[in-house]
Order: structure tokens, then C-alpha cells, then sequence
């Protein structure tokens, strides 16, 4: 069974401070990893995905999320928060096969707040 | 292109009554689910449908809950009689095919039960 550990589920930066969203996953085989935000009374809206080709990927809204099999680690991170990145973030791992096929994995989520 | 679109955006009840849910996904996309997600969780898979057909419905409460996808296209989810737990967000998403494909997720329905 595949599973996602999001640890914090609070996390509290100041306006130009770097983001840190930490995400370990759990896979018997080579995991798919995604990120979504959501923001208040919305559906969730994709950041990034690893599909295993580079290990850095590059999302929307500068966002990056390196992959670290080493570590069973994929987190989320961003140079300079702004106020428009305060949302909750959730961890995603995709079924490989079977009927769970295409199910999706996620994680308890991660409220950001972003101070001025 | 439009997204997801899902109704009603937020619904009121008593407990016992019956509810339902309705899910249009994006023109052309195969693949739709509808995800559970309760208060500071993230969403859980309830079911999936690969066109009509459900291909994963192991996490849906079969004693109260049930779905239907008849034409392949919009989806009906519905909770009878609904219980005081089952007050969450239900979301639909869709993606093309199941296979690596993003999955878009619509606004999702919040339900009180009282």
C-alpha cells in the first residue's frame, strides 16, 4: 500500500521568507508524486507532478519540489513566499497498478499562512 | 475550457434524509472520481469510474452511499439516509485517462448534516 506523511500541519512564513513543505512517501514501486494548493472553497488545483524523469521538478507559482528516493522525500519548496501562496498544500502519491489504478494518495495537508 | 463543475456548492440537511450530489466533468475526459474529504484532511477516494463503468468503488459505503455515471459523463453520488458523519466536502475530479494523467478537481459540495 502506498501512503503520504506530511509533517506539519501548520506552517508560518513571513512575506519574502523561503517555503519548506516537508513530504514523505511510502511505495513499493517507483511513485508517482504530486502537489496540489487549495485555496478557501475551492476544488484543488495542481502544482507539480514527478514522473520520474528529472528529479527537480519546476511547478506553477515558482514552486519546486525535489525528488529524493534516498530519502523517500519529495518536498515542496518556494525562494520568496508572497501573500497569495497562503492556502493548504496536500502530498499525493498515484496507484501504479491493480484496480487502484490512477488513485490518488493523499496526505493530511499542510496550511501555509504568510505574514507581512 | 470549462472545468469541473459540481452542485450544489454547499447543502444543508437533517440527519436520515437523502442527499445527491452532481459532478459534470471536463468534455472528453473519461475517467471521474468522486473524493471524500473531512475537516483538516486530505480527500479519500470513494470511487472511479472508467467511463459508466466503476473500476474502484472498494472505499464506497455500499449500505448507504451509491453512484451512477449512466451516460459516461456527468455523475450522481447519493447518501440515504445520511448520518451526522458524513458532514465533509465531497469532490469530483476527472482526467483524461487514469494512466499519469492530471486529475482536475471541481469546487466540491460541502455538506452539513444535523
Amino acid at each position: 500500500a502506498q501512503s503520504v506523511t506530511q509533517l506539519g500541519s501548520h506552517v508560518s512564513v513571513s512575506e519574502g521568507a523561503l517555503v519548506l513543505l516537508r513530504c514523505n512517501y511510502s511505495s513499493s514501486v517507483p511513485p508517482y508524486l504530486f502537489w496540489y494548493v487549495q485555496y478557501p472553497n475551492q476544488g484543488l488545483q495542481l502544482l507539480l507532478k514527478y514522473t520520474s524523469a528529472a528529479t527537480l521538478v519546476k511547478g506553477i507559482n515558482g514552486f519546486e519540489a525535489e525528488f529524493k528516493k534516498s530519502e523517500t522525500s519529495f518536498h515542496l519548496t518556494k525562494p520568496s513566499a508572497h501573500m497569495s501562496d497562503a492556502a493548504e498544500y496536500f502530498c499525493a502519491v498515484r496507484s501504479a497498478g491493480g484496480t487502484s489504478y490512477g488513485k490518488l494518495t493523499f496526505g493530511q495537508g499542510t496550511i501555509l499562512t504568510v505574514h507581512p | 475550457e470549462a472545468g469541473v463543475v459540481q452542485s450544489p456548492r454547499y447543502k444543508i440537511i437533517e440527519k436520515k434524509q437523502p442527499v445527491a450530489f452532481w459532478c459534470n466533468p471536463i468534455s472528453g475526459h473519461n475517467t471521474l472520481y468522486w473524493y471524500l474529504q473531512n475537516l483538516g484532511q486530505g480527500p479519500e477516494l470513494l470511487i472511479r469510474y472508467e467511463n459508466e463503468e466503476a473500476v474502484d468503488d472498494s472505499q464506497l459505503p455500499k449500505d448507504r452511499f451509491s453512484a451512477e455515471r449512466l451516460k459516461g459523463v456527468d455523475s450522481t453520488l447519493k447518501i440515504q439516509p445520511a448520518e451526522l458523519g458524513d458532514s465533509a466536502v465531497y469532490l469530483c475530479a476527472s482526467s483524461r485517462a487514469a494512466s499519469g494523467n492530471e486529475q482536475f478537481f471541481g469546487p466540491g459540495t460541502r455538506l452539513t448534516v444535523l
